[in-house]
């Protein structure tokens, strides 16, 4: 089992549409949790941490079920310049130097 | 700030050859990472370092050495390059703390290519 698997994509909605991205971990011992936001050909950056109690920062919004090991994001009204791939990012084992393990991530293209 | 930037960005290796890829970052991060891009793989660690004249071994470490004189420059050499070996190569850097993970700050990428 990989240790972070996320849904294959490409997901292609319209301008406006709700979309949602799925995660699961294999670590139950995982503390850090994060949404990186990758464009074409370029470096990946943060979007958001994601804590416990779920958070929100404008329109994306990130949960967090520790029980089942699972990690979603939600963004609404999707734009054009939503487009790129999102990778579900778990610290890795043993806290050991803040290593953290990607998934493979998830096509998203927002279309007019 | 510049954050964290890597030379060259582009290469192109002949089988056998050698080179070394540079990462800088100016923001006294402590921690500093390599990984590999490849199409369908994802991001996959390569080496790290804790911090200044330590590295160790992480996914997929064969092939690459590592090292870290100075705080802000971490060095990955390919000693004889291998055509496996052509990737994506992005350099990244992070706090320090003693439990989880922080947010990871990556360089632009080196675009390598081993013919």
């Amino acid at each position: 089992r990989k240790e972070v698997e996320q849904d294959p994509g490409p997901f292609n909605v319209p301008e406006g549409a709700t979309v949602a991205f799925n995660c699961t971990y294999s670590n139950s011992a995982s503390q850090s949790f994060f949404w990186y936001r990758q464009d074409c050909r370029k470096e990946p950056k943060l979007l958001m941490s994601v804590y416990s109690s779920g958070n929100e920062d404008g329109r994306f919004t990130a949960q967090l079920n520790r029980a089942s090991q699972y990690i979603s994001l939600l963004i609404r009204d999707s734009k054009l310049s939503d487009s790129a791939t999102y990778l579900c990012v778990v610290n890795g084992w043993g806290n050991q130097g803040g290593k953290l393990i990607f998934g493979q991530g998830t096509e998203l293209s927002v279309k007019p | 700030n510049a954050g964290v930037t890597q030379t060259p960005k582009f290469r192109v290796l002949k089988t056998g050859q050698s080179m070394t890829l540079l990462c800088a970052q100016d923001m006294n991060h402590e921690y500093m990472y390599w990984y590999r891009q490849d199409p369908g793989m994802g991001l996959r660690l390569i080496h790290y370092s804790v911090g200044e004249g330590t590295t160790a071994k992480g996914e997929v470490p064969d092939g690459y050495n590592v090292s870290r004189l100075k705080k802000q420059n971490f060095l990955l050499g390919l000693e004889s390059a291998a055509p496996s070996q052509t990737s994506v190569y992005f350099c990244a850097s992070s706090y320090s703390g003693t439990s989880g993970a922080y947010e990871q700050y990556f360089g632009p990428g080196t675009r390598l290519t081993v013919t």
